[in-house]
C-alpha cells in the first residue's frame, strides 16, 4: 500500500514570496490532515479536511495561509506571503476512522514533510 | 496549545536497557497513540489505547493508561540503536476529531 506523498521536500523562500505545497493521501482515507511542526516541537494542526469538505481550520492563520482539497482526494497548503516565523516543516497525514466497542478512532498515517525555509 | 506533555524531554540510555517516557494531559479523551519521528522524516504511529483500557503491548512497546490521573507511559524494552527518535503522544476524543501533540521526549540509544 502506498503511503502519503509530498512534494517538495525542501523548499527555500524569501520573506514575503509565496509557497504551495501537495499532498496526496492513502487511497480511500477520507480525513486529510496539514500540520506545522516547528523545530523542537511536536505537531500543530492547521486544517483538517473530510472529503473536500474543512473540519477544523481553527489554527490556520488565514490571512497568509489557504488550503483545498478538490474532488476530496489530494491537497494544497499554500502560503502567501511567506514571514520568517512559517520556517518550519509541514506535514500531512490521512487516516481512515475505524470502529471498536462503538466507539471510533483515527491512527493517522504521516507524509515524509516538506521542510520549509524562510529567509 | 499542546494538551500532551512528555516526561523526560530527552532521554539517554545504552542498547538492551528499557526506555520509559511519559505522556500527561489535561482534558477527557476516548483515545492516546504514541508515534514516533526519526530525524527529518514524517511520524509513524506506533499503538493506539482507548480510554476504556489500562495496557496494551505491541511487539517491545508496552504502554499503560490511567485515566484517572490523566497520564500514559510508553515503555521500549531492550531498547536498540535503531529506537533512536523523537516520541510523541497523542490525544483525540473521537474518531474525527483532531489529535493533539505534545512536544515529544527524544530518545538516544547508544551502542
Amino acid at each position: 500500500e502506498a503511503g502519503v506523498a509530498q512534494s517538495p521536500r525542501y523548499k527555500i523562500i524569501e520573506k514575503r514570496q509565496s509557497v504551495a505545497f501537495w499532498c496526496n493521501p492513502i487511497s480511500g482515507h477520507a480525513t486529510l490532515y496539514w500540520y506545522q511542526q516547528i523545530l523542537g516541537q511536536g505537531p500543530k494542526l492547521l486544517i483538517q479536511f473530510q472529503n473536500n469538505g474543512v473540519v477544523d481550520d481553527s489554527q490556520l492563520p488565514k490571512d497568509r495561509f489557504s488550503a483545498e482539497r478538490l474532488k476530496g482526494v489530494d491537497s494544497t497548503l499554500k502560503i502567501q506571503p511567506a514571514k520568517l516565523e512559517d520556517s518550519a516543516v509541514y506535514l500531512c497525514a490521512s487516516s481512515l476512522p475505524r470502529l471498536a466497542g462503538g466507539l471510533s478512532y483515527n491512527e493517522q498515517f504521516f507524509g515524509p514533510g516538506t521542510r520549509l525555509t524562510v529567509l | 496549545s499542546q494538551q500532551g506533555e512528555e516526561d523526560p524531554q530527552a532521554l539517554s540510555i545504552q542498547e538492551g536497557e528499557n526506555a520509559t517516557m511519559n505522556c500527561s494531559y489535561k482534558t477527557s479523551i476516548n483515545n492516546l497513540q504514541w508515534y514516533r519521528q526519526n530525524s527529518g522524516r514524517g511520524l509513524v504511529h506506533l499503538i493506539l489505547i482507548r480510554s476504556n483500557e489500562r495496557e496494551k503491548h505491541s511487539g517491545r512497546l508496552r504502554v499503560t493508561l490511567d485515566t484517572s490521573k490523566k497520564s500514559s507511559s510508553l515503555l521500549i524494552t531492550a531498547s536498540r540503536a535503531a529506537d533512536t527518535a523523537s516520541y510523541f503522544c497523542a490525544t483525540g476524543n473521537s474518531g474525527y476529531s483532531t489529535l493533539t501533540f505534545g512536544k515529544g521526549t527524544m530518545l538516544l540509544v547508544s551502542p
